[in-house]
């Protein structure tokens, strides 16, 4: 069964410091895997996606995530946080078991930015 | 931007009521999605469909129906709301990403306080 674990609830960095949210997963099959980004009381904004393509996925504001086989991880980085990345990140693989691109989610990580 | 409408956006109904959302889609994608995102849980899927008049359960079904009479619109269906069933519910859609394969993208939800 697949399955994704991100490994903090919660973050907290100050603004200017980089940002590292961890995730892995259990995949039988090669995955793709994405990132989320929920801001509050908002809908999620699809952050980056690997498909195997490349093991550095770069997506929107500035945000980069490494694909690691070896360690079945998919961390997501930012060199220099903002106070608007404050929000909630979901990791997340997609379901090929059953071949309708159903999503299996992680729990989510709260990212707060101080000043 | 894929193009998905939710409505209502906020509704407030009473226990044993039915209540229906709508998604709406201008893009004929064929898969749609209903998740439904609580804390502590993550989003989960509730239904999904295939194709018009083809739909299938997802995680958590119980409580709920779905409908999908035109490719546009996805129905989700609460027969007899409970207050277990108040929730932030997400429709979703499956797109085809060129070069990257199938990507789901988010509307931006729907509050439903059941008292």
């Amino acid at each position: 069964a697949q399955s994704v674990t991100q490994l903090d609830s919660h973050v907290s960095v100050s603004e200017g410091t980089p940002v590292l949210l961890r995730c892995n997963y259990s995949s039988s099959y090669s995955p793709s895997l994405f990132w989320y980004v929920q801001h509050p009381n908002k809908g999620l904004q699809l952050l980056l996606k690997y498909t195997s393509a490349a093991t550095l996925v770069k997506g929107i504001n500035g945000f980069e995530a490494e694909f690691k086989k070896s360690e079945t991880s998919f961390h997501l980085t930012k060199p220099s946080a903002h106070m608007s990345d404050a929000a909630e990140y979901f990791c997340v693989v997609s379901d090929y078991t059953s071949n309708t691109g159903k999503l299996i989610f992680g729990q989510g990580t709260t990212l707060q930015v101080k000043p | 931007d894929a193009g998905i409408t939710q409505s209502p956006r906020h509704k407030v109904t009473e226990t044993g009521t039915p209540v229906t959302l709508r998604c709406h889609q201008t893009e004929n994608h064929r898969y749609m999605y209903w998740y439904r995102q609580d804390p502590g849980h993550g989003l989960r899927l509730i239904h999904y469909s295939y194709g018009v008049k083809d739909t299938d359960k997802g995680e958590v079904s119980d409580g709920y129906s779905v409908s999908r009479s035109k490719t546009e619109d996805f129905l989700l269906t609460l027969e007899s709301a409970t207050s277990s069933q108040t929730s932030v519910y997400f429709c979703a859609i499956s797109a085809l990403d060129r070069g990257t394969g199938n990507t789901i993208y988010f509307g931006e939800g729907s509050w439903l306080t059941v008292v």
